[in-house]
């Protein structure tokens, strides 16, 4: 098993270009989860999916939305970067019997 | 809003020595759960603590979880390179809330 995978692990923006952050997991996990996280503040929740078809706003959600594509994918779209926005951002699964969340190794963003 | 509080936040000791990191809340915990994250990689979970005055070991890694589950501690022994990361606290109370860290770095 692969867990949770991310794509790209690095990207450079311009303000006002977009662009989506790719997240699968292999675990058969119903929950998935999207964070940032930048220095001093530790992870903070942007959007989160409890269920295949869902999506719910986490608690920084302003400038980014979320697709959950099926039960395996769960993407983060930039539609218009803006510097503030540079972050290292992970996405993680979890079972629903446990609270255990697995995470990807995170993709490195800077907006300039 | 209940918050998470981590201490110290930076940490730098000597390889073979002993240190304790600290998590906080203003509230009461229903689980919580220490990850540790290396360098460039995502959290990975250590240990997850429900019940109060709770004690868990992993190797060198003494977890303890406060009788009135509002407070949980981390005790390295004889602490090694490998130990090197950012040590992160996760109260799942009615939604995920994470601490800050504690960034700690052994050195050989």
């Amino acid at each position: 098993n692969a867990g949770v995978t991310q794509t790209p692990k690095f990207q450079v923006l311009k303000t006002g270009q977009s662009m989506t952050l790719q997240c699968a997991q292999d675990m058969n996990h119903n929950s998935m989860y999207w964070y940032r996280q930048d220095p001093g503040m530790g992870l903070r929740l942007i959007y989160y999916s409890a269920s295949e078809g869902t999506t719910d706003k986490g608690e920084v959600p302003n400038g980014y939305n979320v697709s959950r594509l099926n039960k395996r994918e769960f993407s983060l779209r930039l539609e218009s970067a803006a510097p503030s926005q540079t972050s290292v951002y992970f996405c993680a699964s979890s079972d629903v019997d446990t609270d255990t969340q697995y995470f990807g190794p995170g993709t490195r963003l800077t907006v300039l | 809003t209940q918050l998470l509080e981590q201490s110290p936040q930076f940490l730098s000791i000597q390889e073979g020595e002993n240190l304790t990191v600290y998590c906080n809340s203003s509230s009461v915990f229903s689980s919580l759960q220490w990850y540790r994250q290396e360098p460039g990689e995502g959290p990975v979970l250590l240990v997850t603590v429900v019940t109060g005055g709770e004690v868990k070991k992993l190797k060198r890694l003494t977890f303890q979880f406060g009788d009135a589950r509002k407070d949980s501690s981390l005790h390295i022994t004889a602490a090694q390179p490998g130990d090197t990361g950012l040590y992160l606290c996760i109260s799942s109370y009615d939604k995920v809330i994470f601490g800050p860290g504690t960034s700690l770095s052994v050195i050989p």
